[in-house]
């Protein structure tokens, strides 16, 4: 099984600001299988980013994926006050699916 | 409006049984996999099992392996999870989630709101 470690933990940052997100899997993900998915509390996840890179329907250019094999970042270029919520990354490249444990955004 | 609403959670006990429904509108329901997704209380998001878009194909956490089901019924746009010999640490939100395509090993592009299962004693 691959096992997703997302850092930091929680991240404390202000609107305007620049968000990076890691996330590092124990073994390379094939082919960029990767996702990346927002949740605000109470609300059911919300898909951002699959392939590794490219954007879901109607996301806002402000966030991008980058990376390969063992390491995925999402960026935030500039937080907007809605953007303040847990993020998760998920692969579905090898048996079985599995996702990070979650990073959560807060305003400082 | 693409939707999923799902039923059935609730209280039971350890060794019991559940089955949960998702209800599919305002998409082709049998153009798309499907899968079912859990968040305990203060955890993360965590995979329970998928099945592609006429049920051919499917798969399961080796956590619920054995004791849980996976079904769809097509002609009425439902998903269900049919859960046996629940443990107290399946006590989660269960999310039914679209996969992009017919298959169920993919990203999930809509989700439920959930249904949360609880289990004590």
């Amino acid at each position: 099984e691959i096992v997703l470690t997302q850092s930091p933990g929680t991240l404390s940052l202000s609107p305007g600001e620049r968000a990076t997100l890691s996330c590092r899997a124990s073994q390379s993900v094939s082919s960029s299988y990767l996702a990346w998915y927002q949740q605000k509390p109470g609300q059911a996840p919300r898909l951002l980013i699959y392939g590794a890179s490219s954007r879901a329907t109607g996301i806002p250019g402000r966030f991008s994926g980058s990376g390969s094999g063992t390491d995925f970042t999402l960026t935030i270029s500039r937080l907007e006050p809605e953007d303040f919520a847990v993020y998760s990354c998920q692969q579905y490249g090898d048996s079985p699916i599995t996702f990070g444990q979650g990073t959560r955004l807060e305003i400082k | 409006e693409v939707q999923l609403v799902e039923s059935g959670g609730g209280v039971a006990r350890p060794g019991g049984s559940l089955r949960l429904s998702c209800a599919a509108s305002g998409f082709t329901f049998d153009d798309y996999g499907m899968s079912w997704v859990r968040q305990a209380p203060g955890k993360g998001l965590e995979w329970v099992s998928g099945i592609n878009w006429n049920g051919g194909s499917i798969g399961y956490a080796d956590y619920v392996k054995g004791r849980f089901t996976i079904s769809r019924d097509n002609a009425k746009n439902s998903l269900y999870l049919h859960m046996n010999s629940l443990r107290v640490e399946d006590t989660a939100l269960y999310h039914c989630a679209r996969n992009p395509t017919g298959a169920y090993y993919y990203d999930m592009d809509v989700w439920g709101k959930g249904t949360t299962v609880t289990v004590s004693s």
